[in-house]
This record gives C-alpha cells, structure tokens and sequence, in this order.
C-alpha cells in the first residue's frame, strides 16, 4: 500500500540554524500538507500546497517558514532560523483532491525535530 | 472560534468490551469530521469518517455518531483488541477549507 515517507525521523540543531524537513508524497496525490505537534499537545495545521502555490496557511506558518516541491516527487518544509518552540514532530500529509471534506489526508510518520 | 476537544483523555479497557471515545466540537460551520489513530511513533492513521448530513456511519468494528443538535461526535469500537491502544483524535473541517482542526486526543489503554 503507497504510503507518505518523511526523512530524517529525528533532527537535532541548534537554535537559530535552518532545517529542511523532507517528505515524499503518495505518487498520485497532488495536495500536500504540513502540521506539527509539540508533545503532549493536538496536531496542528500548518500549510496546504497546491499547483506549487500555498494554498492555505495558518497563524504559525510566518515568514520563517518556507514550502517547496523541488521535483516531483519531493515536497519539503523549511525552518529558516529555529527558535526553541520550533520543537515539535512534523507531520507531512498528502491527498488526491484538494479540500479536506472532500478527500482523505494520508500522514506521514513525521519527522521529530529538537532545537537546543 | 475553532475548537475541538475531548472529554476523556484515558480510557481504560478491558480486552472485548466495547471503547466509546467522545469528542465535542463548537464550530457549527463545520460539515466534515474523521477519526484518526496514532500509535507510539507514527503519524495519524485515518479510521473513519462522517459528513454533517449523516448521523451514523459504520465501519469494520467502529461506528461514528453525530449529533449535531450538542454538537458531540464519538467513536465506537467493538470487541477492542490490544492492538486498537493508541491515540485517538477528532478532526473537524469547515466547508471548502484544505485544513484539519484536531481535537486533544485520547488515549485508549486494552488491558488483556
């Protein structure tokens, strides 16, 4: 069964370095998303990716984050300056259709990042 | 405001009874709701979901009920096994919006 990959599984860095969290989509899905959870706390939205466009984001998607699909099959979340409440477990997600009422968003097994 | 929470955060079991697991929503726009597992280490696992103009829906050994009236969702699990111990979230979406709004989670302890 196709399944969303997410590398590394653990990312340690210090704060204020950059990170690029890498995930690899199921091959026929055109949506991507990204949400973390910091431990002990509800999964949260972070950004939806469309046609190489955002096409949603939330409150915590600000200027230090970024969304890329460098190629096509690629879809990359990166964390321009870490701060230390940047720790979280990073979950990649990717759908066939577009609206989260319409199609189901199959997770990734997420990336955990701790920033020392 | 966007809010979905759950009563429970534990709910202990024991091996072949039935789990109920609930979850309260305040955000009457929304038309959509899935219940998702995740187990120690792994993303969310997608179970089963419903869409606002349904008040039941069933699955293998779970069953989704809305009430819309209290705005309560829940899970039902029968026969639960070891394997269903995990995390278990509602998720909540409004019409025509790309996102999930997770609830809190709980956690469902099998006991053999």
């Amino acid at each position: 069964e196709p399944e969303v990959t997410q590398t590394p599984s653990h990312q340690v860095t210090q704060m204020g370095q950059e990170v690029i969290l890498r995930c690899v989509p199921i091959s026929n899905h055109l949506y991507f998303y990204w949400y973390r959870q910091i431990l002990g706390q509800k999964v949260e939205f972070l950004v939806s990716f469309y046609n190489n466009e955002i096409s949603e984001k939330s409150e915590i998607f600000d200027d230090q984050f970024s969304v890329e699909r460098p190629d096509g099959s690629n879809f990359t979340l990166k964390i321009r300056s870490t701060k230390l409440e940047d720790s979280a477990m990073y979950f990649c997600a990717s759908s066939e259709e577009g609206h989260a009422n319409t199609d189901t968003q199959y997770f990734g097994p997420g990336t955990r990042l701790t920033v020392l | 405001g966007e809010s979905v929470g759950l009563h429970l955060p534990t709910l202990s079991v024991q091996e072949g009874d039935n789990s109920i697991i609930n979850c309260a929503y305040s955000n009457s726009a929304s038309d959509y709701f899935i219940w998702y597992k995740q187990e120690s280490g792994k993303g969310p696992q997608f179970i089963i979901d419903i869409r606002s103009n349904m008040d039941k829906r069933q699955g293998q050994r779970v069953t989704v009920l809305l009430n819309k009236t209290v705005k309560h969702l829940s899970l039902q699990i029968a026969a639960t096994q070891p394997g269903d111990s995990a995390v278990y979230f509602c998720a909540e979406v409004m019409d025509s919006s790309y996102k999930l709004i997770f609830g809190s989670g709980t956690r469902l302890l099998v006991r053999p």
